[in-house]
């Protein structure tokens, strides 16, 4: 089964800043690649997603994400953070060989707070 | 109006009643799940379903139940809650379009949530 690790619970940045959400999964082969977001008191919302070919995804808010293979990672990356990215992020990983029929496996988050 | 509805947002009940959430979405998709959040914990699978005949149990099935009365609506009940219950439930629903290739695989398209408090 597949499973995915969230080492940070808790990252503090400042306004402006770089930011890099680490992610890794466990699964064995190319899983369906997932970064979630959620505000405070709302539901979760799509950031980007990789299934195939570049590595390197762009997703909506101005984060990316790097697929690397040899790292079983997926990091989640914003060159300038801004106060209302503060919210939870969480990574999730898909069966590729049921095309996702069993929904995703979720990391248990990274929150984010953003420092004025 | 959203595409996945939950009822009731919020509810607070006490130990041994029984509740149900309801989940209904207007997006045409076969496949509905339940999720429960905990902080510190992620999302966990309850149940999903493929369509009205197919149910299947997620990772954390015990002391729920599900039922799929449409295509559109898929309901979560606790038949006995229990204060470990407390949480933030989740409905979600996928489409893979074209198979396992397709653009749309494996991604999930989720509820406002369900904040449950039982007493």
């Amino acid at each position: 089964a597949q499973s995915v690790t969230q080492p940070d619970i808790h990252i503090t940045v400042s306004e402006g800043a770089s930011l890099e959400l680490r992610c890794n999964y466990s699964y064995g082969a190319t899983p369906y690649l997932f970064w979630y977001v959620q505000s405070p008191g709302q539901g979760l919302q799509l950031l980007l997603k990789y299934f195939s070919g570049d590595t390197l995804v762009q997703g909506i808010k101005g984060f990316e994400a790097e697929f690397k293979r040899s790292q079983s990672s997926f990091n989640l990356r914003k060159p300038s953070v801004h106060w209302s990215d503060a919210a939870e992020y969480f990574c999730a990983v898909g069966d590729r060989s049921g095309g996702g029929a069993d929904g995703l496996t979720f990391g248990k988050g990274t929150h984010l707070i953003i420092q004025p | 109006d959203a595409d996945v509805t939950q009822t009731p947002r919020n509810r607070i009940t006490k130990t041994g009643k029984r509740i149900m959430l309801e989940c209904s979405q207007t997006k045409g998709h076969d496949r509905m799940y339940w999720y429960r959040q905990d902080p510190g914990l992620g999302l966990r699978l309850i149940y999903y379903s493929f369509d009205v005949k197919d149910i299947n149990k997620g990772e954390i099935s015990d002391g729920y139940s599900v039922s799929r009365q449409a295509q559109a609506k898929f309901s979560l009940s606790l038949e006995s809650a229990i204060p470990n219950q407390t949480a933030l439930y989740f409905c979600a629903t996928s489409d893979p379009g074209g198979g396992t290739s397709g653009i749309l695989a494996g991604e999930l398209f989720f509820g406002e949530g369900s904040r449950l408090t039982v007493l």
